[in-house]
């Protein structure tokens, strides 16, 4: 069966520090992997998606980037976290979303 | 920009009672729905998917598509206390990807 897995489950981190987050999936191949931000009390942001090694397109512009070096591996990166970074990321898959447990990120 | 609508609520219902949740779309491309459940806290798990115009049932849970007046809804039948999330409505826009509503909360009292 398939899984998707993200880590870490808890982030803290001051201003101006990177970041890197890391969603791995298990048990398909070839998948369509997605980022979204759940802000506190506000809907899914979708921020990167991507539908192969090395192709990611961006939704909204901002501090974040994103890269797919393996076909399960999809990683999301700060250079200098902002406060308005803070929030619950989670990675996806398609079909119909198959979401990660989720990383819930708090700049200090 | 593709828009999702759901009223935020909260939505308090009785427990048995049926619960209503609505969605309203703005790209009339879309081709499919979905509803998600999410518990505080926790990432959203899928629940109901539907494609074409008509209802959908699965248990308790009733989706119910009207692709002419780009409305979604979720019936959940004798609403249980563990029935209580938010419920987001997600539509598909262009190129894989998924548009979500930014939820409906719901209280089932017991």
């Amino acid at each position: 069966s398939q899984t998707i897995h993200q880590w870490p489950a808890t982030l803290v981190q001051p201003v101006g520090s990177p970041l890197s987050l890391e969603c791995t999936v298990e048990g398909t191949s070839n998948p369509n992997l997605y980022w979204y931000r759940q802000a506190a009390g506000r809907g899914l942001q979708l921020l990167f998606y991507s539908v192969g090694i090395g192709q990611i397109s961006s939704e909204v512009p901002q501090n974040l980037s994103a890269s797919r070096p393996q076909d399960r591996q999809f990683i999301l990166s700060s250079k200098k976290l902002l406060l308005s970074d803070s929030g619950f990321y989670l990675c996806a898959w398609e079909p119909e979303a198959f979401f990660g447990q989720g990383t819930r990120l708090t700049v200090v | 920009q593709k828009e999702v609508e759901q009223n935020s609520g909260p939505l308090s219902v009785p427990e048995g009672a049926i619960a209503s949740l609505n969605c309203t779309y703005s790209d009339r491309v879309s081709q499919s729905f979905f509803w998600y459940r999410q518990y505080s806290g926790k990432s959203p798990e899928l629940i109901m998917s539907i494609y074409s115009n008509g209802d959908k049932e699965d248990g308790r849970f009733t989706a119910q598509l009207n692709k002419a007046s780009q409305y979604v809804s979720l019936l959940i039948r004798d609403s249980q206390p563990s029935d209580s999330a938010t419920y987001l409505c997600a539509v598909t826009g262009g190129a894989n990807n998924l548009f979500f509503g930014t939820g409906t909360r719901l209280t089932v009292i017991p």
